[in-house]
């Protein structure tokens, strides 16, 4: 089965702190692309990053960072010094071949406070 | 990056009306669109796969009498929600797949956010 797990439901941060939201995948597909969005209150999707099963380099964009480990299916996102306009909800996501269904998790949402 | 766009952003009708929802692919076309449902402070739910020029195919649990979805052209898909009720209210979001050189990739809409009252 397909399934993105997202164990954190809320974190409170305070400005400058570093966060980190852990996501756990399960598939069995062999290629697949994991994917993090951010919702801000407005509601529309940002996206911040695709990855495919075959990169597990990790990324850095800015303050953003990312580490993909197959051996434990996780995809986990790091906020280098966190800002107030980072407080949002993040949602990991998943896709698989035979139709790039995007599966996602239950969302992490972040409060960093000033 | 591809845009897709939606309309309206947001709607209110009342209990017993139809309401429609436009997801169109601005720059590219999109033989697939995928149609999501989001409850307050939930997670999207995927409700249907469209397929241009063919029926929709729903998930499991999802009403495809209540959730019309046409996929008339390459650029466009309708979702219609009939008979809309309280419980429909909810945050609707479209995805279109587009297939390009280094992978296939999908681009969201930025949402209607529905009240039926």
């Amino acid at each position: 089965a397909q399934k993105v797990t997202q164990a954190q439901t809320e974190i409170s941060v305070v400005e400058k702190e570093d966060v980190t939201l852990d996501c756990v995948y399960e598939t069995r597909d062999t290629t697949y692309y994991l994917f993090w969005y951010k919702q801000p209150p407005s509601g529309e999707l940002v996206f911040l990053i695709r990855r495919n099963s075959f990169d597990e380099q990790n990324e850095i964009s800015g303050r953003y960072s990312w580490n993909f480990q197959k051996s434990t299916s996780s995809f986990n996102f790091t906020i280098t010094a966190s800002q107030v306009v980072d407080s949002a909800v993040y949602f990991c996501a998943l896709s698989y071949t035979g139709g790039f269904k995007t599966i996602f998790g239950a969302g992490t949402r972040l409060f960093v406070k000033a | 990056g591809a845009v897709v766009s939606q309309h309206p952003s947001w709607v209110i009708c009342k209990s017993g009306t139809s309401v429609k929802i436009e997801c169109r692919s601005l720059d590219f076309q999109a033989t697939t669109m995928f149609w999501y449902r989001q409850f307050p402070k939930q997670s999207l739910m995927l409700m249907a796969t469209s397929n241009e020029g063919s029926k929709a195919t729903y998930e499991q649990g999802v009403e495809k009498d209540k959730f019309l979805i046409n996929h008339a052209s390459l650029t466009l898909s309708t979702l219609t929600v009939t008979s809309a009720h309280p419980e429909d209210s909810s945050f609707y979001i479209c995805s279109a797949r587009i297939d390009r050189g280094h992978g296939t990739e999908a681009f969201f809409g930025q949402g209607t956010r529905l009240t039926v009252v």
